[in-house]
């Protein structure tokens, strides 16, 4: 079935480093994918998106970035601050009518001060 | 304008009980989700409704009913709450052509 996978599960990088979240979906007709932050207790909260026709988007110190062919997409966060630390949850939706998403198993990110 | 909210915000139960958990949204979206959230398995998706009197199954919809009687109201039933089910829950809503999903706050539960 589908499926979305999401490494690494655990990453800590030191304050002002770079930081990458990689997702791999399995459904060639998948067409959004939108990238949730979920601090501790809190609801996720999306924090960028991208379509199928495009390759990159980027919103200040967040970016992602989209290959097709490989069926697989990124987060990248640059200059990384204490306040990035968080759980973050990738997802994977196709023109189905009903807008479902296909979730990875989320990244915790520590940025080490 | 509150966006999506849940009731309870913590509940505990004894095996067998019953319980309803209540999403609401005031942004007239058409789509209406439930997810449950386990530590290392991310968000799966239990049920979901693409308009009022619609419902459907998700992933993992065992155990659980749903009901909207109402657009802006999604409701989500234990019959006999099993202590596997304990979980938080999220709800989450959508509309027409947005792609964007927003959550409610969630619904620790813990079945004993």
């Amino acid at each position: 079935g589908e499926n979305v996978e999401q490494h690494p599960s655990t990453l800590s990088v030191q304050e002002g480093d770079s930081a990458v979240i990689k997702c791999t979906y399995s459904d060639s007709a998948s067409n959004y994918f939108p990238w949730y932050k979920q601090e501790l207790g809190k609801r996720p909260q999306l924090i960028i998106d991208i379509r199928s026709n495009v390759g990159e988007k980027k919103d200040q110190r967040i970016a992602v970035t989209l290959n097709k062919t490989a069926k697989h997409f990124s987060l990248h966060i640059t200059e990384t601050q204490p306040e990035d630390s968080a759980v973050y949850f990738c997802a994977a939706s196709k023109p189905s009518g009903t807008y479902k998403y296909i979730f990875g198993t989320g990244t915790r990110l520590k940025v080490l001060a | 304008n509150a966006g999506v909210t849940q009731t309870p915000k913590f509940r505990v139960l004894k095996t067998g009980q019953s319980m309803t958990l209540l999403c609401a949204q005031d942004m007239n979206h058409e789509y209406m989700y439930w997810y449950r959230q386990d530590p290392g398995m991310g968000l799966r998706l239990i049920h979901y409704s693409v308009g009022e009197g619609t419902t459907a199954k998700g992933e993992v919809p065992d155990g659980y009913n749903v009901s909207r009687l109402k657009k802006q109201n999604f409701l989500l039933g234990l019959e006999s709450a099993a202590p596997s089910q304990t979980s938080v829950y999220f709800c989450a809503s959508t509309s027409s052509g947005s792609d964007t999903q927003y959550f409610g706050p969630g619904t620790r539960l813990t079945v004993l």
